[in-house]
């Protein structure tokens, strides 16, 4: 499984936007780029997942470069119930399971 | 949304006994479930692919013996820590994936806690 790398926290405040950053340099043509978040003491939750282009949804948006060998997870208005560790998480086309990493523990200050 | 449940949430249990964990997918079919554990402070590892009909498939250095897993229908997946040490104490999870292709999301359960005195 191609690897990823994140920074192990980030600190925002609450109603600001974060930037998660996820590194993926040795993604292949078929990886898609999947984010999951797991609140303190849960399972993990699905956040958002992209292969090429952009992706938005009701929680978050995902900006992948032209590359693909990087990917930002954006939360634009952060609150306290987005403290989680974020994870950025690779499939390849077909794959089933997925392999987490460390991933980043966000905390938001009020 | 996908949910999926699992029973129980937590459980205390001698050393030597055996714990059910049960999954299952409550509105929709999934003939695939995975079972991961995740230790303290760690990320979350994942110990077995579940799939409804036929043999798990377990990851390396996961004893299948002892951690028994049965997918016996499309919405059930059960994971049985057999004699269970203080070692296995773990927060046990699973999921379950809906999709096809390579866009497949998986939605986990909200974990086990598993205590073994």
């Amino acid at each position: 499984d191609a690897k990823t790398t994140q920074p192990n926290s980030m600190e925002s405040n609450e109603e600001e936007p974060v930037h998660l950053p996820c590194n993926h340099s040795t993604i292949s043509g078929t990886d898609y780029i999947h984010w999951y978040r797991q609140l303190p003491s849960q399972g993990p939750e699905y956040v958002i997942h992209g292969l090429t282009s952009n992706v938005n949804n009701r929680m978050a948006s995902l900006a992948i470069a032209e590359d693909r060998k990087s990917s930002t997870l954006i939360l634009h208005r952060a609150t306290l119930r987005d403290a989680a560790v974020y994870y950025c998480i690779l499939s390849a086309q077909g794959a089933q399971k997925l392999v987490f990493g460390q991933g980043t523990r966000l905390t938001i200050n009020p | 949304g996908a949910v999926v449940s699992q029973h129980p949430s937590r459980v205390i249990c001698k050393s030597g006994t055996s714990v059910k964990i049960e999954c299952r997918s409550l509105d929709f079919q999934a003939t695939t479930m995975f079972w991961y554990r995740q230790f303290p402070k760690q990320s979350l590892m994942l110990m077995a692919t579940s799939n409804e009909g036929s043999k798990a498939t377990y990851e390396q250095g996961v004893e299948k013996d002892k951690f028994l897993i049965n997918h016996a229908s499309l919405t059930l997946s059960t994971l049985t820590v057999t004699s269970a040490h203080p070692e296995d104490s773990s927060f046990y999870i699973c999921s379950a994936t809906l999709g096809s292709g390579g866009a497949q999301t998986q939605y986990f359960g909200p974990g086990t806690r598993l205590l073994v005195l």
